[in-house]
């Protein structure tokens, strides 16, 4: 099992939609959570830090279900800027500090 | 406040070469955290560098190795070059030793032949 795994998509959504990512993890003793964008040919680019109790940023909502190991973002309204990549990021120490990023999900708005 | 910044920005070698790549960290940033993005994946963790010591290795050969210097830059060094190893490596820079969130530079390219 990969330590972190997302749908790679692509997603093609219409400017306007609603859309949602998921993501797994599979090291419980997973301490911090976050989601990357990152454009084509580009370096990623934190989007937002994920906790518990989840939170928002605008058009984004980000959730953490630790007892499922489940991170999710939300993205309402789509614009044609939000194409991109988004990674799932999971950070934990076990012997050693790690950083671990999901493949990415791949979102396509269109006009 | 300057970002984080790296060089070269691309770098072409062959088979068996050495290479060095260099990275600034972001102006307050004391820990530095290298990654290997290969076409169509997430970056892959290669190693973290806090205070001028290895605080964290991923699953990478002995041959990546590293140096953080004392005003907090550093050199990723890759010996004995793979044609695997062309990739996009990522430099990225953070202020808390664990647990918080990186920023990253734009990246090396390198294409080993």
């Amino acid at each position: 099992r990969k330590e972190v795994e997302q749908d790679p998509g692509p997603f093609n959504v219409p400017e306007g939609a609603t859309v949602a990512f998921n993501c797994t993890y599979s090291n419980s003793a997973s301490q911090s959570f976050f989601w990357y964008r990152q454009d084509c040919r580009k370096e990623p680019k934190l989007l937002m830090s994920v906790y518990s109790s989840g939170n928002e940023d605008g058009r984004f909502t980000a959730q953490l279900n630790r007892a499922s190991q489940y991170i999710s973002l939300l993205i309402r309204d789509s614009k044609l800027s939000d194409s991109a990549t988004y990674l799932c990021v999971v950070n934990w120490m076990d012997s050693s500090y790690k950083l671990i990023f999901g493949s990415g999900t791949r979102l396509l708005v269109r006009p | 406040e300057t970002g984080v910044t790296q060089s070269p920005t691309h770098l072409i070698k062959t088979r068996g070469q050495q290479v060095t790549l260099r990275c600034s960290s972001q102006s307050g940033h004391n820990t530095v955290s290298w990654y290997q993005q290969a076409l169509g994946q997430g970056p892959q963790f290669i190693f973290q560098y806090y205070r001028e010591e290895e605080n964290g290795r991923g699953n990478f050969p002995p041959r990546f190795s590293g140096l953080q210097f004392p005003n907090y830059s550093s050199e990723l060094n890759v010996n004995a070059l793979e044609l695997d190893d062309s990739a996009l490596y990522l430099c990225a820079s953070s202020l808390v030793l664990a647990g918080g969130s990186e920023f990253f530079g734009p990246g090396t390219r390198l294409t080993v032949l």
